[in-house]
């Protein structure tokens, strides 16, 4: 079966630190992944996602990025964080464009 | 006008009650829909897709309406743990999964 891990669970970052969310995925191969951003109250917002490795597509522009270094990981990046960084962060895999979307856990990032 | 949009809620409703959600879409070439569950400060997780000719899971029947361009949720004999933030999904031919903003759902005892 399938697992999707998200690290960390929670971070407190001071504004202007860098970021680095990492998300892996296992017993799949060549899925698609995404990267969801979550603010208090708010819907689900698409950041980036990614078709295969070193394949990113931006969704929003802003301070973040995305990498694939390997088939399976999905790192989410910033060299400066601000205080609207602050959010719930999900990464999600799927077989293909149109197949269901599975969720990790989620990283809750407050910035000071 | 937003792409998907929900009830704005939240829906409190007692145990045992009937409840039903409507979500609408603007965009006619959308094609696939699904309906997410997300409890409170967890990720969404899949409820049911939603076929064209509706379907049913136990409690809950999705239906879709693409003359109107709306799907719907209803959940019958609600339970406590039916507590949920309930989110629309739809796609269109390739693009991304759009969600709805929720609607968020309390049973009460």
């Amino acid at each position: 079966s399938q697992t999707i891990h998200q690290w960390p669970a929670t971070l407190v970052q001071p504004v202007g630190s860098p970021l680095s969310l990492e998300c892996t995925v296992e017993g799949t191969s060549n899925p698609n992944l995404y990267w969801y951003r979550q603010a208090a109250g708010r819907g689900l917002q698409l950041l980036f996602y990614s078709v295969g490795i070193g394949q990113i597509s931006s969704e929003v522009p802003q301070n973040l990025s995305a990498s694939r270094p390997q088939d399976r990981q999905f790192i989410l990046s910033s060299k400066k964080l601000l205080l609207s960084d602050s959010g719930f962060y999900l990464c999600a895999w799927s077989r293909g464009g149109k197949e269901t979307q599975y969720f990790g856990p989620g990283t809750r990032l407050l910035v000071l | 006008r937003k792409e998907v949009e929900q009830d704005p809620g939240p829906f409190n409703v007692p145990e045992g009650a009937t409840v039903a959600f409507n979500c609408t879409y603007s965009n006619s070439a959308s094609q696939s829909f699904f309906w997410y569950r997300q409890d409170c400060r967890k990720e969404p997780k899949l409820l049911m897709s939603v076929y064209s000719s509706g379907n049913e899971d136990g409690r809950f029947t999705a239906q879709l309406n693409r003359a109107s361009q709306y799907i719907s949720l209803l959940i019958r004999d609600s339970k406590l743990s039916d507590s949920a933030t309930y989110l629309c999904v739809v796609i269109v031919y390739g693009q991304n999964f759009v969600f709805g903003p929720g609607t968020r759902l309390s049973v009460l005892p």
